[in-house]
């Protein structure tokens, strides 16, 4: 089942933070977490495998609930470069195996 | 090679014409996804490779999708009688599910297909 990401959009100023959050209806192993600039592949964040873990890389950190299901992406102080189209993509813990289903994105632009 | 290959890079073809689709994975992947992206539209999960085991086909949208991997390596997406509505751009990804590593998933550049 794939896992529901809020919002679906964001317009930032340069150096505002957002969050974007992932829900997902079925226990979890892992989440992970990548950004997809347009006309380019998705290139991988970071991963979080345990409960409650935070992770971060550079100004962008994560955290996740294992017991609501859900993690967080954190962005803080926003650059130009963060603009795209971010998506998390999940890890079930039982059925369907290892196998990784994304949430449908939320599209992210930064503006000076 | 350095990262996951994809070919062709664009494909254009008539409706009803059958399309492969090859993936050559990072060399030592032992997992291998192909995924799905309309316009403008989120990452699509297709089918999953793992090592020797069954892949899961559980995302195939139906049975003119099928997918081959040899082994550890090449995979194969073919779409026979293809449509209007296969258009997309078709992203193959590997990983290393290999104790100790975190299992990213390297994306190759994608096939976009464009069917007239």
């Amino acid at each position: 089942q794939q896992p529901v990401q809020s919002p679906q959009a964001v317009i930032l100023r340069e150096g505002e933070d957002a969050v974007i959050n992932c829900s997902s209806s079925k226990a979890l192993y892992s989440v992970h977490w990548y950004r997809q600039k347009h006309g380019e592949a998705p290139v991988f964040l970071m991963i979080l495998l345990k409960g409650g873990e935070q992770k971060g890389h550079e100004k962008i950190s994560a955290s996740f609930n294992e017991k609501k299901q859900q993690s967080s992406l954190y962005l803080t102080a926003s650059q130009l470069s963060y603009s795209g189209t971010y998506f998390c993509g999940t890890e079930g813990l039982t059925g369907g195996g290892n196998k990784l289903t994304f949430g449908t994105g939320t599209q992210l632009k930064v503006e000076l | 090679g350095a990262g996951v290959s994809q070919s062709p890079s664009n494909k254009v073809t008539e409706k009803g014409k059958d399309v492969e689709l090859r993936c050559d994975p990072i060399s030592g992947h032992t997992a291998l996804y192909w995924y799905r992206q309309r316009l403008g539209q989120g990452l699509e999960f297709l089918i999953y490779f793992q090592g020797n085991s069954a892949p899961d086909k559980s995302g195939l949208p139906s049975d003119r999708f099928s997918a081959e991997r040899t082994g550890e390596s090449v995979s194969t997406l073919t779409i026979q009688r293809t449509q209007q509505e296969d258009s997309a751009v078709y992203l193959c990804a590997s990983s290393d599910r290999l104790a100790g590593n975190t299992g990213e998933l390297f994306f190759g550049e994608g096939s976009r297909l464009t069917v007239l």
